[in-house]
């Protein structure tokens, strides 16, 4: 199954909201995690079937969709949540990561 | 606290072989599935295999499959990766994780990581 993420790369500022998207090349229904990776560190994950909060990660980070269609919300941007993230499909019992979206300050 | 210690990392030769350990604690290891991915130099992340809590089932990513074989012994609390027939675009950072639920194969999510072992295919 191919993850496909968009955009690839984010510039935004401390406060704004932001949404990236991941698409599946075929119905994963909500076998669908975040991650959240920053240099030099093992990823975080974030957001777990699709909508559900990790425990202890902030709660301005939301998620949603199922099925193909999946998007990930950071509302009001916090210096700490510059990193790159990652969707992952764990439908298959082949996991696959989609590209990664690069999320960097204006 | 759940830890996961990784090897260290290691450069071998392409053709070569390698096997990538993962040590466990603070959680009950014969419970949960296991998974390795990796990571090369600069790019993405790549699932790689995973086993499951007893060690019956076993998947794998097409890139590896029929070189590299996953285990684990749950006496020990250790996870391996046995790696054959080294290529350099198997250089990368490899992660062990941890599934996220007791006694589920797939279809979870990963919320532990080791620090990672890089390895490194050069003659």
């Amino acid at each position: 199954i191919q993850m496909t993420q968009s955009p690839s790369s984010l510039s935004a500022s401390v406060g704004d909201r932001v949404t990236i998207t991941c698409r599946a090349s075929q119905s994963i229904n909500s076998h669908l995690n975040w991650y959240q990776q920053k240099p030099g560190t093992a990823p975080k994950v974030v957001i777990y079937a699709a909508s559900n909060l990790q425990s202890g990660v902030p709660s301005r980070f939301s998620g949603s969709g199922s099925g193909t269609d999946f998007t990930l919300t950071i509302r009001s941007l916090q210096p700490e949540d510059f990193a790159t993230y990652y969707c992952q499909q764990t439908y298959s019992t082949r996991n696959s990561f989609g590209q990664g979206t690069k999320l960097e300050i204006k | 606290e759940v830890q996961l210690v990784q090897s260290g990392g290691v450069v071998v030769q392409p053709g070569g072989s390698l096997r990538l350990s993962c040590a466990a604690s603070g959680f009950t290891f014969d419970d949960y599935t296991m998974h390795w991915v990796r990571q090369a130099p600069g790019k993405g992340l790549e699932w790689v295999s995973l086993i499951s809590w007893d060690g019956d089932t076993v998947y794998s990513a097409d890139s590896v499959k029929g070189r590299f074989t996953v285990s684990r012994d749950n006496s020990k609390n250790f996870l391996y990766l046995e790696m054959n027939s080294l290529r350099a675009e198997d250089t990368a950072l490899y992660y062990c994780a941890k599934d996220g639920e007791m006694v589920r194969v797939n279809q979870g999510y990963f919320d532990y990581w080791g620090q990672g072992t890089l390895v490194t295919v050069s003659s």
